[in-house]
């Protein structure tokens, strides 16, 4: 059974930094793309960045381009988010989802529950 | 950046009736890559359809999707209580993959 599993979220001052970690379970994690989807309160779906299964490509959102980093170390099967100047329009629910293949194009067949973002002073 | 504009903002039915679900992008979606997923409050996404009309593993074949080009649509044949979700498309043929802003389906 598939297990998407975020942790790291909470509450951070706006300028502030925060790691968001997606621990995954029950597939062969580095033959997947994996991506966070963010969703502010009330809000909908934003795509915020995906990685490639090996780690070696990567891809930003306009709107965290320079702010935000995603790494993945397939030995933990577990991805991550570096989050950094972190702003109120930052508050969200981070999912992360895994994509259905390591090559574009790919959708989501899995995601996790989510961790709360709260940027606020 | 394809924008997808989900034409109703709450569509209000009744258990047993049918749902249609527009989707409509800004420019045409490569090869029709397009997915519907629905969230029920507090869950994550659940993806419905993929390819703008095949249905994911484990989706009742209530659900139903199609379209082409730049209009797509998802339609549920006879609505069932636990159908009453918010529902979003989304095009991944396309870099930035974009979702629409989403329709709430209430029950009515």
């Amino acid at each position: 059974e598939v297990q998407l599993l975020e942790s790291g979220g909470g509450l951070v001052q706006p300028g502030g930094s925060l790691r968001l970690s997606c621990a995954a379970s029950g597939f062969t994690f580095s033959s997947y793309a994996m991506n966070w989807v963010r969703q502010a309160p009330g809000k909908g779906l934003e795509w915020v960045s995906a990685i490639s299964g090996s780690g070696g490509s990567t891809s930003f959102a306009d709107s965290v381009k320079g702010r935000f980093t995603i790494t993945r170390d397939n030995s933990k099967n577990t991805m991550y988010l570096q989050m950094n100047s972190l702003r109120a329009e930052d508050t969200a629910v981070y999912y992360c989802a895994k994509g259905t293949s390591n090559y574009y194009p790919y959708y989501y067949d899995y995601w996790g529950q989510g961790t709360l973002v709260t940027v606020s002073s | 950046e394809i924008v997808l504009t989900q034409s109703s903002g709450t569509l209000s039915l009744s258990p047993g009736e049918r749902a249609t679900l527009s989707c409509r992008a800004s420019q045409s979606v490569s090869n029709n890559y397009l997915a519907w997923y629905q969230q029920k409050p507090g869950q994550a996404p659940r993806l419905l359809i993929y390819g703008a009309s095949s249905r994911a593993t484990g989706i009742p074949d209530r659900f139903g999707g199609s379209g082409s080009g730049t209009d797509f649509t998802l339609t549920i044949s006879r609505l069932e209580p636990e159908d009453f979700a918010v529902y979003y498309c989304q095009q991944y043929g396309s870099s930035p993959r974009t979702f629409g802003q989403g329709t709430r389906l209430e029950i009515k």
